[in-house]
């Protein structure tokens, strides 16, 4: 059972335009979120994160929105840059997981320029 | 650059064949993960070091084993590998409860 998942395989948007990542997770004792960004041949580099007191944060380009009520995050990037093409990891985890990350299956972000 | 160093890059297995994979880290983190992931899912944790603490996933094969010999070192011993262990295999490390640095990643192909 997926407890974390990103339901869009892939996106492609346009260089400059915004691009919004969705996750949707189902275990209501998660309390800490984070997003992973992954090129080939490379392992997923942290990008940012959220903890559940917050609804928002915010980092540089990059935005994370945290909706507990319908237990759903976001990563909003502007404006997006052909760099910013790659796959991104939402994750998940919480103190009765002893802190260890449940991950989505990620989602691959093509930046068009 | 402090970093998570895994060696090989790809390695290609027979079947049935014994393999050890290899992690290195120059960050002194205490805790150091290994994830099995396959194509297009999400990484799945096998098993975590905490120290020298051995935490095994429920659902992590006893084909797979891990070794921790020193705060720098941690390998993943498949004993017995099957087609169906063919993925990348992550490595990543963290202090207590902060974030997870992971390293490249080794390729394992099984034939």
């Amino acid at each position: 059972d997926q407890q974390v998942k990103q339901n869009s395989p892939s996106l492609s948007v346009q260089e400059g335009r915004i691009s919004i990542l969705n996750c949707d997770y189902t275990n209501s004792m998660f309390d800490y979120f984070l997003w992973y960004k992954k090129y080939p041949a490379e392992g997923p580099t942290f990008l940012i994160s959220i903890s559940s007191i917050k609804d928002k944060n915010e980092d540089g380009r990059f935005t994370v929105f945290l909706n507990k009520s319908a237990k759903h995050l976001s990563l909003h990037i502007v404006p997006s840059q052909p760099g910013d093409s790659a796959v991104y990891f939402c994750a998940a985890t919480g103190v009765e997981y002893g802190n260890k990350l449940v991950f989505g299956a990620g989602t691959i972000l093509r930046v068009k320029s | 650059d402090a970093m998570v160093i895994q060696n090989p890059r790809y390695q290609v297995t027979q079947f049935g064949k014994p393999v050890t994979l290899s992690c290195s880290q120059t960050l002194n983190h205490n805790v150091m993960y290994w994830y099995q992931q396959k194509s297009s899912q999400a990484p799945k944790l096998l098993f975590h070091y905490y120290d020298k603490d051995f935490n095994n996933e429920a659902d992590t094969p006893d084909n797979f084993q891990s070794r921790r010999p020193n705060t720098s070192f941690c390998f993943l011993d498949i004993r017995s590998p099957g087609l169906g262990d063919a993925a990348m295999y992550l490595c990543a490390t963290s202090r207590p409860t902060q974030t997870q640095y992971f390293g490249p990643g080794t390729r394992l192909l099984v034939l």
